[in-house]
């Protein structure tokens, strides 16, 4: 069966510090890749997508990046973080029709 | 361009009391339907979906139906428990990769 992994769960940072989230997938080939944002009292908000290895896509600009290394492995990082930047962050596998969310990472920037 | 819009909360209910959140969108074309429950401190599960205009889903109780008509696709339970207390995010999607998401209602079933 597929599964997903992401860590760490949380997660307190400087403002200014580096950030490496990891997630990781099992159980399936050439998955479709997600990473979503839930900020405090509003909804998803879809940060990168990516469809292969080294194909990333970006839905909003900001100081994050996303990167694919390997095929089930999907990394999102930030040089320095800004205090708007807290929030939790979400992995997400699959596509149509339905996604399938690995249990966050809650991130508080200080 | 496409997009979900889900009642505001938060939701208070007592236990047994009948739950509506309603849900609406905007979409071309032909958009599949879906229901996500984000329990305390976890991610999000997919609760129901719905493919099509008249498809109702349904799940633990919970039941939605694709109205195209009214666009909507309100989410009702008939006899709400505590462990249902979570954040409900109703969502669409199309023949692609995207999702859209509405901005999620949290309820509150009190004993």
């Amino acid at each position: 069966s597929q599964t997903i992994h992401q860590w760490p769960a949380t997660l307190v940072q400087p403002v200014g510090s580096p950030l490496s989230l990891e997630c990781t997938v099992e159980g399936t080939s050439n998955p479709n890749l997600y990473w979503y944002r839930q900020a405090a009292g509003r909804g998803l908000q879809l940060l990168f997508y990516s469809v292969g290895i080294g194909q990333i896509s970006s839905e909003v600009p900001q100081n994050l990046s996303a990167s694919r290394p390997q095929d089930r492995q999907f990394i999102l990082s930030s040089k320095k973080l800004l205090l708007s930047d807290s929030g939790f962050y979400l992995c997400a596998w699959g596509g149509f029709p339905g996604y399938t969310f690995g249990s966050g990472t809650r991130l508080t920037v200080v | 361009g496409d997009s979900v819009t889900q009642m505001e909360g938060p939701v208070t209910l007592s236990e047994e009391a009948f739950l509506t959140i309603n849900c609406t969108y905007t979409a071309t074309g032909y958009p599949s339907l879906f229901w996500y429950v984000q329990y305390p401190g976890e991610g999000l599960q997919l609760l129901l979906k719905a493919t099509k205009a008249d498809d109702k889903g349904s799940n633990k109780g919970f039941e939605a139906t694709y109205r195209k008509e009214t666009t909507s696709f309100h989410l009702e339970k008939g006899s709400v428990q505590v462990s249902d207390s979570a954040v409900y995010f109703c969502a669409l999607s199309k023949a692609g990769n995207q999702f859209y998401f509405g901005t999620g209602t949290s309820l509150t079933v009190i004993p």
